[in-house]
């Protein structure tokens, strides 16, 4: 069964601070794989995609990393701000109609 | 502005009674779907559609119907609400399915309560 796993579930930090949030995948085959950024009560913004030939890709603050062998990626969040409290979700494709999703990790940026 | 609405933004019906809720986007995408939110499940798929009157199931199709008419419009049509339907609905948007770099875009949401 393709199933998405991140963690942590939720995470507090400082404000300024660096965190990393992680993902584990078993989607099979597999095409690419995206994190979103989404506020309380609001949809899901894109930060990042990559395909299995990319091992890192930055958008701003965010750095996303792939390791396909290990199905394995990371969104580093650098000199954390107020603004990205948020939850992280991330989501593999296999290439054709479906999506799987993981839970997403709650971020808490604290002043 | 590029953008899929959804309509409406809340809505507190009773068990049974027929409700509809309507998604546009405005960016020519062939690719549209529905997904119901709840806490501790994260975003499951109701139905997708990837063309015009090419639908399909997703992983929680049970008591919800979808229509695709039309490029821009994907309709969620629940006949009969039950309360286990109360959630946050978003409709999504991309040019083609799941492929490579092939960005989905959210509407706002709908949140449902059935009582």
């Amino acid at each position: 069964k393709n199933q998405v796993e991140q963690s942590p579930q939720s995470l507090i930090i400082l404000e300024g601070k660096n965190c990393t949030l992680q993902c584990n995948y078993t989607v099979s085959p597999f095409s690419n794989l995206r994190w979103y950024k989404q506020d309380t009560g609001r949809g899901p913004v894109s930060l990042t995609i990559m395909t299995f030939s990319e091992n890192t890709k930055s958008n701003g603050r965010y750095t996303a990393t792939l390791d396909a062998d290990t199905k394995q990626s990371s969104l580093h969040i650098t000199a954390s701000q107020l603004s990205d409290s948020a939850s992280y979700i991330c989501v593999v494709s296999p290439g054709y109609s479906t999506l799987t999703f993981g839970k997403g990790t709650m971020l808490l940026v604290s002043p | 502005e590029a953008q899929v609405t959804q309509n409406p933004r809340y809505l507190i019906t009773v068990t049974g009674k027929k409700l509809t809720v309507t998604c546009s986007q405005n960016m020519n995408h062939e690719y549209m779907s529905w997904y119901r939110q709840d806490p501790g499940l994260g975003l499951r798929q109701i139905y997708y559609s990837m063309n015009v009157e090419v639908t399909d199931k997703g992983d929680v199709p049970e008591g919800y119907k979808v229509s695709r008419k039309e490029k821009r419009n994907f309709p969620l049509i629940l006949e009969s609400p039950s309360p286990n339907q109360t959630s946050l609905y978003f409709c999504a948007s991309s040019l083609f399915s799941g492929g490579a770099y092939n960005e989905q875009f959210f509407g706002p949401g709908t949140r449902l309560t059935v009582l």
